[in-house]
């Protein structure tokens, strides 16, 4: 498989459930990260990673707990979230070397829907 | 005021018909300037970016930046029922790379 690929696609859970989003990217890049997108609003950046070491966090709730373990894995784990968490989570990845531009390549996203 | 500014539209034009898409900005520090189209159902994919001021010209498509406005603009020339898409504008500094700004898009639909 190429590019950069999520799973689940779809999730629904209720305020109570824990449970986690994968990325998983096939480019060889060094640099991945989590957006959010909701509706009527712009893409959100929400994390950061670079060569496994977080180097953003846009002031996102500790609901939201990233995960790197290498390049080419992300996790989004989540817990006791709110309603107005309902989103596409949007993972990407992007070289992290050399000047920018540091193009982002974006997989298809996991819809979530908070109950 | 929002860092970018993009109107939502829906933007609705016949086939063949010639699209102008729009972001205005208001940090003067902004030098990479992208366009992702994004699919019902997908996540964004780059089409064109351009480094400060000018223009740049691929097949149907042409992004002009005007850093003295704080404008840029997407052209789609002999528009197709395939460009229907949301157009999202998105820029960064020099000293920010990774950390993209994107306008909230505008969706757009050709009609054959």
């Amino acid at each position: 498989e190429t590019g950069v690929t999520q799973t689940p696609r779809h999730l629904v859970m209720g305020m109570t459930n824990k449970k986690s989003l994968k990325c998983e990217q096939h480019l060889g890049h060094n640099a991945m990260y989590w957006y959010k997108q909701s509706a009527k609003k712009p893409l959100e950046l929400m994390f950061v990673y670079n060569f496994k070491e977080q180097t953003e966090n846009n002031s996102v709730p500790s609901r939201f707990s990233p995960e790197c373990p290498n390049s080419s894995h992300l996790f989004l784990h989540l817990h006791t979230l709110q309603p107005e968490d309902s989103a596409l989570y949007l993972c990407a990845s992007s070289h992290g070397q050399g000047g920018p531009p540091d193009t982002q390549y974006f997989g298809p996203g996991t819809r979530l829907t908070v109950l | 005021q929002k860092e970018v500014e993009q109107d939502p539209g829906p933007l609705s034009v016949p086939e063949g018909a010639i699209v102008s898409l729009n972001c205005t900005y208001s940090n003067s520090a902004f030098q990479y300037f992208m366009w992702y189209r994004q699919y019902s159902r997908k996540g964004p994919e780059l089409l064109m970016y351009t480094y400060s001021s000018g223009n740049k010209e691929d097949g149907r498509f042409t992004a002009q930046v005007d850093k003295s406005s704080k404008y840029i603009s997407l052209f789609i020339r002999d528009s197709q029922p395939s460009d229907s898409a949301t157009y999202l504008c998105a820029m960064s500094g020099d000293q920010g790379a990774q950390k993209l700004v994107f306008g909230q898009g505008t969706r757009l639909t050709i009609n054959p």
